[in-house]
């Protein structure tokens, strides 16, 4: 299996612009997850899908970000429009129902907004 | 005041020498209790949990929860090089349904000097 692929892995953009991160977690695991994780904060749970459905959208910062599971396979974290203080590194997981207590994340896509 | 308390450090040992990672939480629901590691650059990756209470050892690394003092701890014997990465601390209390949440702390930055 090729783990969680996450894309793209850096991105650099203006303030203003929109963002799109796209996430594909392994097949078979039926909850996924996105985090952000900076030095100060540390790692912050966005929001978590069960069987592609939100279930915890409480760390969510604000209306900015939003977050869609559309099928089992795919998933997408928007921001629009972004700001320099959502810099940060966005980490995607997905686990099992077997074993949820393992997550396994993807390489993560470090964002930086001028 | 947070669920899990963990002391960000940095931590640097020389090669060879035990290595006693800590962390405290405060909610006496959590039953599952993991270690993550994280190497630069890349996502966290699952090293051990424990179920309940006790001790559980693979090779060179033993995890320890005591549920009494709420107290996590990972114990790394004849520290490596290879070993220096961010070791974050998490939690879980296991509720059957749609419960995947996992409570992480800041991570503690350790770093094994030849």
């Amino acid at each position: 299996d090729a783990g969680v692929i996450q894309s793209p892995r850096h991105e650099v953009t203006e303030m203003g612009q929109e963002v799109t991160l796209r996430c594909k977690p392994i097949s078979g695991h039926n909850s996924l997850f996105w985090y952000r994780q900076t030095m100060m904060r540390g790692l912050e749970l966005l929001i978590y899908f069960n069987n592609n459905v939100p279930i915890d959208d409480s760390g969510m910062p604000e209306d900015r970000f939003s977050a869609k599971m559309p099928n089992a396979s795919f998933s997408t974290l928007k921001i629009q429009p972004s700001e320099p203080r959502d810099s940060a590194v966005y980490f995607c997981a997905s686990s099992s129902r077997l074993a949820d207590y393992e997550q396994y994340f993807g390489p993560g896509t470090r964002l930086t907004v001028t | 005041q947070k669920e899990v308390e963990q002391d960000p450090g940095p931590l640097s040992v020389p090669e060879g020498a035990i290595v006693s990672l800590n962390c405290t939480y405060s909610n006496s629901a959590f039953q599952y209790f993991m270690w993550y590691r994280q190497y630069s650059r890349k996502g966290p990756e699952l090293l051990m949990y424990t179920y309940s209470s006790g001790n559980k050892e693979d090779g060179r690394f033993t995890a320890q929860v005591d549920k009494s003092s709420k107290y996590i701890s990972l114990f790394i014997r004849d520290s490596q090089p290879s070993d220096s990465a961010t070791y974050l601390c998490a939690t879980s209390t296991g509720n059957a349904g749609n419960n995947r949440k996992l409570i992480w702390g800041l991570g503690t930055s350790l770093a094994v000097n030849p």
